[in-house]
């Protein structure tokens, strides 16, 4: 069965650095995303993706953070200059559109801003 | 702006006993509601939506709209129910993103089964 897949499954990194998040889509899926999860917290919404621009943004996603696809397979996350608080759970997760409310997640990648 | 609450953090009942995990609500418009489960060492997945009204695992879940919940339930509880919940509520998207899924999740809830 296709799956959601993310790289790396963790990163550490110093504050100000600059990071990229990976993930590949289910292959025939129109829509993508990124959503985090601060630990002990909620999983929340950062931006969603479809036919190559931002859908939706949340407040979360500042200028800090940049979404591209360059190849037509990979969607990355880019953090400019992180920060303490950006320590988090990075999910992806894309889907075809059709099927209300379901998401196919990966399995993340825990960001460690030290 | 839209809320979900789920204010069980932890929740321990026996094999065989009634489980209920609780979910609250608050949005202005007609919600869409679902619950998310993720077992130990995989990925989030999706459990149920409420518009299907369907029964996956033994598990359903209502939407009250009254009590503005959407709780959980499974008559009797299994091992392999053991896991992280989320509730989650879709929307409010923009008009012209359909398909787009801008979920609102709770905070969760970790059941465990107690065999």
């Amino acid at each position: 069965e296709p799956e959601v897949t993310q790289t790396p499954s963790h990163q550490v990194t110093q504050m100000g650095q600059e990071v990229i998040l990976r993930c590949v889509p289910i292959s025939n899926h129109l829509y993508f995303y990124w959503y985090r999860q601060i630990l002990g917290q909620k999983v929340e919404f950062l931006v969603s993706f479809y036919n190559n621009e931002i859908s939706e943004k949340s407040e979360i996603f500042d200028d800090q953070f940049s979404v591209e696809r360059p190849d037509g397979s990979n969607f990355t996350l880019k953090i400019r200059s992180t920060k303490l608080e950006d320590s988090a759970m990075y999910f992806c997760a894309s889907n075809t559109g059709g099927v209300a409310g379901e998401l196919f997640f990966g399995e993340g990648s825990r960001l460690t801003v030290l | 702006a839209q809320r979900v609450t789920q204010p069980e953090k932890l929740l321990s009942v026996f094999k065989g006993a009634p489980v209920e995990l609780k979910c609250n609500y608050s949005y202005s418009g007609s919600p869409e509601l679902f619950w998310y489960v993720q077992y130990s060492r995989q990925r989030l997945q999706l459990l149920l939506r409420h518009i299907s009204r369907e029964s996956i695992k033994g598990f359903t879940a209502d939407l009250n709209k009254g009590e503005t919940s959407f709780h959980l339930k499974k008559p009797f509880a299994q091992e392999e129910d053991s896991a992280m919940y989320y509730c989650a509520l879709s929307g409010p998207g923009l008009e012209s993103n359909f398909g787009n899924e801008k979920l609102t999740f709770g905070t969760g809830t970790r059941l465990t089964i107690i065999p």
